[in-house]
């Protein structure tokens, strides 16, 4: 059974600063992986899905990588933004099966 | 890009009383849609899957019964919870993917429900 934690599971940064969310998953046969964001009360925004032969995924300040091997995904957010606070999950699809979700971590950048 | 409509965004209902939740994909098929219910500060819970023109699939613990779920097209999924109890106050969201190789999950914007 596929199994998904994510460190930490909150961060409080400065404006400005770059950092790493952290995404590890218990069985590597996936079939992609997908970050999300949620702001509170919200639904499920998709920043970057990764497939299982693809190393990274980058879309403007985001840089997403994947090694499948030792079971871990990281989210890079470069010039963090007062914007950027909100919940993060990453939720992990392997084949024939349905997406297990992280538990997410809580980043607030503080302005 | 995919576009998920969930309706109604926020509920509030008497005890006993059932409410249905419309979970619509407005621009791709989805062929599956997925429910899920999420308790304050805590990730997402599956709590079905359902495909077009077939039962949903309930995860373990999950009363089908009280949960009803119904997919009779390729765009829309409705989740009713039937004689609600406070207990079952949470947010509940749907995410719908299509058949195309990416399988992108998208969300809809969740629905509060507030039983009273």
């Amino acid at each position: 059974k596929q199994e998904v934690t994510q460190i930490p599971a909150a961060l409080s940064v400065p404006e400005g600063e770059n950092l790493v969310l952290n995404c590890s998953f218990t069985d590597s046969a996936i079939y992609n992986l997908q970050w999300f964001r949620q702001d509170p009360g919200k639904g499920l925004t998709s920043l970057l899905l990764i497939q299982s032969s693809q190393r990274e995924q980058t879309s403007g300040r985001l840089n997403a990588s994947l090694d499948k091997s030792s079971g871990r995904s990281t989210l890079y957010i470069a010039a963090s933004q007062p914007g950027d606070s909100a919940t993060y999950l990453c939720a992990v699809r392997n084949y024939g099966q349905n997406f297990v979700f992280g538990p997410g971590t809580r980043l607030s950048v503080l302005p | 890009g995919a576009v998920v409509s969930q309706h109604p965004s926020r509920v509030i209902c008497k005890s006993g009383t059932s409410v249905k939740i419309e979970c619509r994909s407005l621009d791709f098929q989805a062929t599956t849609m997925f429910w899920y219910r999420q308790f304050p500060k805590k990730s997402l819970m599956l709590m079905a899957t359902s495909n077009e023109g077939s039962k949903a699939t309930y995860e373990q613990g999950v009363e089908k019964d009280k949960f009803l779920i119904n997919h009779a097209s390729l765009t829309l999924s409705t989740l009713t919870v039937t004689s609600a109890h406070p207990e079952d106050s949470s947010f509940y969201i749907c995410s719908a993917t299509d058949s195309a190789g990416a399988n992108v999950l998208t969300f809809g914007a969740g629905s509060r429900l507030t039983v009273l």
